[in-house]
Protein backbone atom coordinates (compact mmCIF):
# COMPACT_ATOMS: atom_id res chain seq x y z
CA UNK A 1 0.00 0.00 0.00
CA UNK A 2 1.19 3.60 -1.02
CA UNK A 3 2.40 5.52 2.03
CA UNK A 4 4.34 8.90 2.93
CA UNK A 5 7.40 8.67 4.49
CA UNK A 6 9.29 10.69 6.36
CA UNK A 7 13.28 11.52 6.81
CA UNK A 8 14.82 11.60 10.04
CA UNK A 9 12.48 10.37 12.33
CA UNK A 10 14.31 11.81 15.32
CA UNK A 11 16.81 14.87 15.10
CA UNK A 12 18.20 17.07 17.80
CA UNK A 13 19.04 20.40 17.08
CA UNK A 14 20.78 23.04 18.92
CA UNK A 15 18.64 26.35 18.91
CA UNK A 16 19.44 28.76 16.83
CA UNK A 17 20.17 25.60 14.08
CA UNK A 18 18.40 25.13 11.03
CA UNK A 19 16.41 22.21 10.39
CA UNK A 20 15.32 20.53 7.46
CA UNK A 21 12.48 18.09 7.39
CA UNK A 22 12.74 15.66 4.58
CA UNK A 23 9.06 13.91 3.27
CA UNK A 24 7.78 11.96 -0.16
CA UNK A 25 3.71 12.15 -0.56
CA UNK A 26 2.37 9.59 -2.20
CA UNK A 27 3.59 9.69 -5.90
CA UNK A 28 -0.31 10.38 -7.50
CA UNK A 29 -1.42 12.97 -4.74
CA UNK A 30 -1.76 16.28 -5.32
CA UNK A 31 -1.95 18.23 -1.85
CA UNK A 32 1.17 18.13 0.48
CA UNK A 33 0.98 19.20 4.30
CA UNK A 34 3.01 19.26 7.08
CA UNK A 35 1.34 19.47 10.13
CA UNK A 36 2.80 19.08 13.68
CA UNK A 37 2.01 17.77 16.94
CA UNK A 38 3.57 19.32 20.45
CA UNK A 39 3.88 16.47 22.94
CA UNK A 40 0.18 15.92 24.42
CA UNK A 41 -1.37 18.23 22.16
CA UNK A 42 -3.82 17.67 19.26
CA UNK A 43 -2.23 17.98 15.42
CA UNK A 44 -1.92 21.35 14.30
CA UNK A 45 -2.11 22.08 10.61
CA UNK A 46 0.58 24.31 9.38
CA UNK A 47 0.92 24.46 5.54
CA UNK A 48 -0.85 23.33 2.37
CA UNK A 49 1.09 22.96 -0.77
CA UNK A 50 -0.45 22.45 -4.48
CA UNK A 51 0.70 23.05 -7.85
CA UNK A 52 3.72 23.92 -6.41
CA UNK A 53 2.59 26.86 -4.34
CA UNK A 54 1.16 27.34 -0.66
CA UNK A 55 -2.24 27.13 -0.89
CA UNK A 56 -2.95 27.90 2.81
CA UNK A 57 -0.79 28.32 5.47
CA UNK A 58 -1.71 29.08 9.60
CA UNK A 59 -0.78 31.62 11.72
CA UNK A 60 2.15 29.31 13.60
CA UNK A 61 3.94 29.03 9.57
CA UNK A 62 6.00 32.48 10.09
CA UNK A 63 8.95 33.49 7.91
CA UNK A 64 10.90 31.01 9.71
CA UNK A 65 9.64 28.39 8.18
CA UNK A 66 9.64 27.33 4.02
CA UNK A 67 8.50 24.88 2.35
CA UNK A 68 10.15 23.34 -1.27
CA UNK A 69 9.28 20.49 -3.44
CA UNK A 70 12.77 20.80 -4.79
CA UNK A 71 11.69 17.65 -7.87
CA UNK A 72 8.65 15.54 -8.69
CA UNK A 73 8.86 14.04 -5.22
CA UNK A 74 9.98 15.02 -2.58
CA UNK A 75 8.54 17.51 -0.17
CA UNK A 76 10.53 19.23 2.32
CA UNK A 77 9.94 21.58 5.67
CA UNK A 78 13.07 23.90 6.76
CA UNK A 79 12.92 25.75 10.25
CA UNK A 80 15.42 28.53 10.24
CA UNK A 81 16.83 29.78 13.43
CA UNK A 82 15.33 26.78 15.80
CA UNK A 83 13.54 27.57 19.14
CA UNK A 84 13.01 25.45 22.01
CA UNK A 85 8.87 25.98 21.48
CA UNK A 86 9.32 24.31 17.78
CA UNK A 87 10.46 20.99 19.88
CA UNK A 88 7.51 18.83 18.72
CA UNK A 89 6.47 16.02 15.89
CA UNK A 90 6.17 17.17 12.50
CA UNK A 91 3.90 15.33 10.21
CA UNK A 92 4.24 15.36 6.60
CA UNK A 93 0.61 13.75 4.72
CA UNK A 94 -0.58 14.13 1.46
CA UNK A 95 -4.15 13.50 -0.77
CA UNK A 96 -5.59 13.12 -4.27
CA UNK A 97 -7.86 15.93 -3.16
CA UNK A 98 -11.65 15.48 -4.18
CA UNK A 99 -11.94 12.86 -6.88
CA UNK A 100 -10.34 10.80 -4.01
CA UNK A 101 -12.36 11.25 -1.19
CA UNK A 102 -10.63 14.01 0.50
CA UNK A 103 -8.40 11.30 2.59
CA UNK A 104 -5.67 12.88 4.19
CA UNK A 105 -2.53 10.08 4.85
CA UNK A 106 -0.26 10.78 7.23
CA UNK A 107 3.82 9.96 7.41
CA UNK A 108 5.59 8.54 10.74
CA UNK A 109 6.33 12.03 11.26
CA UNK A 110 9.56 13.60 12.45
CA UNK A 111 10.43 14.27 16.03
CA UNK A 112 12.64 17.65 16.37
CA UNK A 113 14.24 18.28 19.75
CA UNK A 114 15.61 21.57 19.76
CA UNK A 115 18.30 22.15 22.92
CA UNK B 1 -12.73 30.59 12.84
CA UNK B 2 -13.61 26.74 13.53
CA UNK B 3 -13.89 24.64 16.82
CA UNK B 4 -14.33 21.06 17.50
CA UNK B 5 -15.41 19.46 21.22
CA UNK B 6 -14.57 15.84 21.81
CA UNK B 7 -14.59 14.42 25.33
CA UNK B 8 -10.92 13.61 26.71
CA UNK B 9 -11.22 10.56 28.05
CA UNK B 10 -13.04 7.13 27.43
CA UNK B 11 -12.63 3.83 29.48
CA UNK B 12 -14.05 0.98 28.18
CA UNK B 13 -13.97 -2.72 28.70
CA UNK B 14 -12.85 -5.31 26.52
CA UNK B 15 -15.26 -6.97 23.60
CA UNK B 16 -17.72 -3.41 24.60
CA UNK B 17 -19.04 -1.12 22.51
CA UNK B 18 -18.14 2.79 22.96
CA UNK B 19 -19.00 6.21 20.57
CA UNK B 20 -17.41 9.10 20.84
CA UNK B 21 -18.84 12.41 19.81
CA UNK B 22 -17.93 15.23 18.27
CA UNK B 23 -19.15 18.36 17.25
CA UNK B 24 -17.90 21.50 15.30
CA UNK B 25 -18.64 24.77 14.35
CA UNK B 26 -17.21 26.05 10.89
CA UNK B 27 -18.23 28.23 8.15
CA UNK B 28 -17.74 26.03 4.92
CA UNK B 29 -18.26 22.56 6.13
CA UNK B 30 -16.76 20.20 3.74
CA UNK B 31 -16.96 16.66 5.81
CA UNK B 32 -15.79 14.72 9.30
CA UNK B 33 -13.11 12.59 9.09
CA UNK B 34 -11.55 10.40 11.86
CA UNK B 35 -8.25 9.38 12.78
CA UNK B 36 -6.68 7.28 15.50
CA UNK B 37 -3.38 7.44 16.88
CA UNK B 38 -1.05 5.68 18.98
CA UNK B 39 1.69 7.21 21.32
CA UNK B 40 4.47 7.77 19.00
CA UNK B 41 2.44 7.31 15.78
CA UNK B 42 1.06 8.97 13.08
CA UNK B 43 -2.47 9.61 12.79
CA UNK B 44 -3.97 6.77 11.30
CA UNK B 45 -7.26 7.52 8.44
CA UNK B 46 -10.45 5.83 10.18
CA UNK B 47 -13.30 6.99 8.22
CA UNK B 48 -14.73 10.05 6.57
CA UNK B 49 -18.36 11.69 6.23
CA UNK B 50 -19.44 14.26 3.84
CA UNK B 51 -23.45 12.80 3.61
CA UNK B 52 -25.77 12.26 6.80
CA UNK B 53 -25.86 9.08 7.72
CA UNK B 54 -23.74 5.65 8.85
CA UNK B 55 -20.45 4.44 7.29
CA UNK B 56 -19.66 1.12 8.55
CA UNK B 57 -16.15 -0.03 7.75
CA UNK B 58 -15.44 -2.93 9.77
CA UNK B 59 -15.81 -2.72 13.70
CA UNK B 60 -15.89 0.91 13.25
CA UNK B 61 -18.26 3.06 12.00
CA UNK B 62 -18.71 6.59 11.93
CA UNK B 63 -21.91 8.71 11.75
CA UNK B 64 -22.35 12.32 10.56
CA UNK B 65 -25.60 14.89 11.28
CA UNK B 66 -24.81 18.08 9.13
CA UNK B 67 -27.96 20.04 10.56
CA UNK B 68 -26.81 19.40 14.40
CA UNK B 69 -22.89 20.12 13.38
CA UNK B 70 -22.67 16.65 15.11
CA UNK B 71 -20.93 13.13 14.45
CA UNK B 72 -19.85 10.25 16.27
CA UNK B 73 -17.21 7.20 15.75
CA UNK B 74 -18.52 3.90 17.03
CA UNK B 75 -16.01 1.14 18.22
CA UNK B 76 -17.55 -2.28 18.45
CA UNK B 77 -16.12 -5.25 19.89
CA UNK B 78 -13.42 -3.51 21.69
CA UNK B 79 -9.85 -4.70 21.53
CA UNK B 80 -6.77 -3.83 24.03
CA UNK B 81 -5.32 -2.83 20.80
CA UNK B 82 -8.10 -0.44 20.44
CA UNK B 83 -6.36 1.68 23.12
CA UNK B 84 -5.36 4.72 21.51
CA UNK B 85 -5.96 8.48 21.07
CA UNK B 86 -8.75 8.94 18.39
CA UNK B 87 -9.19 12.42 16.95
CA UNK B 88 -12.45 14.14 14.79
CA UNK B 89 -11.14 16.62 11.83
CA UNK B 90 -13.37 18.63 9.97
CA UNK B 91 -12.42 20.21 5.92
CA UNK B 92 -13.68 23.17 5.05
CA UNK B 93 -14.55 23.78 1.12
CA UNK B 94 -11.19 26.04 0.77
CA UNK B 95 -8.24 26.01 -1.96
CA UNK B 96 -6.45 23.41 0.10
CA UNK B 97 -8.88 20.76 1.48
CA UNK B 98 -7.06 21.02 4.77
CA UNK B 99 -8.19 18.91 8.05
CA UNK B 100 -8.69 21.03 11.07
CA UNK B 101 -8.21 18.53 14.32
CA UNK B 102 -10.08 18.50 17.45
CA UNK B 103 -8.19 17.93 21.09
CA UNK B 104 -8.83 13.97 20.91
CA UNK B 105 -10.10 11.26 23.23
CA UNK B 106 -8.06 9.01 25.00
CA UNK B 107 -9.69 5.60 24.56
CA UNK B 108 -8.54 3.02 27.69
CA UNK B 109 -9.86 -0.42 26.87
CA UNK B 110 -9.54 -2.78 30.58
CA UNK B 111 -9.52 -5.82 30.39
Amino acid sequence: EPEVTQTPSHQVTQMGQEVILRCVPISNHLYFYWYRQILGQKVEFLVSFYNNEISEKSEIFDDQFSVERPDGSNFTLKIRSTKLEDSAMYFCASSGGANSGNTIYFGEGSWLTVV
Amino acid sequence: GQSLEQPSEVTAVEGAIVQINCTYQTSGFYGLSWYQQHDGGAPTFLSYNALDGLEETGRFSSFLSRSDSYGYLLLQELQMKDSASYFCAVSRMDSSYKLIFGSGTRLLVRP
